[in-house]
């Protein structure tokens, strides 16, 4: 069955980066892209980017500056880094397989010193 | 971007009642809208693409409608595993945005 697992710390220090880990089973990277999203009760459900099959990828304006998504497709893995991290970007983070029929387990982050 | 408009934005029903919920696009998304449930500690699960398309597995009591600027999930005699909060999203353009998300309480 489809699913997407996701790893990563869960405190970062500020002007730190995040580096999250999301290996899929069930599907194929070369055959479907992985979005990623992350949620606040601040600012609530925002899109941050996706990764295509192809491996061209989309950004939000907003993050494009300080994020990056690459990819392994042999070991099944998509790589979410962004930069430059700050209080507000404590968020649970979310990998979705394209069409967001299934999500990852998600990623608590607190940024703080 | 996309703004997208919930309401209510707490909705309390009784088990056995019929609701519906709404979603308002800042502009035209045509039927690019998707409806999500999502329970505490738990990710987003995909009830409805598309405005109206049904997915695998989810009960048929959810149904959702609209085109354009206006969209309603409608749930048919909730039960008491539907407490929760739901989210629209559309896809039409890029940043795919969501809406602020409407929870859905026991009475």
């Amino acid at each position: 069955q489809v699913q997407l697992k996701q790893s990563g710390p869960g405190l970062v220090q500020p002007s730190q980066s995040l580096s999250i880990t999301c290996t899929v089973s069930g599907f194929s990277l070369t055959s479907y892209g992985v979005h990623w999203v992350r949620q606040s009760p601040g600012k609530g459900l925002e899109w941050l980017g996706v990764i295509w099959r192809g491996g061209s990828t989309d950004y939000n304006a907003a993050f494009m500056s300080r994020l990056s998504i690459t990819k392994d497709n042999s070991k099944s893995q998509v790589f979410f880094k962004m930069n430059s991290l700050q209080a507000d970007d404590t968020a649970i983070y979310y990998c979705a397989k394209n069409g967001y029929d299934y999500w990852g387990q998600g990623t608590t982050l607190t940024v703080s010193s | 971007d996309i703004v997208l408009t919930q309401s209510p934005a707490t909705l309390s029903v009784t088990p056995g009642d019929s609701v519906s919920l709404s979603c308002r696009a800042s502009q035209s998304i045509s039927n690019n809208l998707h409806w999500y449930q999502q329970k505490s500690h738990e990710s987003p699960r995909l009830l409805i693409k598309y405005a109206s398309q049904s997915i695998s597995g989810i009960p048929s009591r959810f149904s959702g409608s609209g085109s354009g600027t206006d969209f309603t999930l409608s749930i048919n005699s909730v039960e008491t595993e539907d407490f929760g909060m739901y989210f629209c999203q559309q896809s039409n353009s890029w940043p795919h945005t969501f809406g602020g998300g409407t929870k859905l309480e026991i009475k």
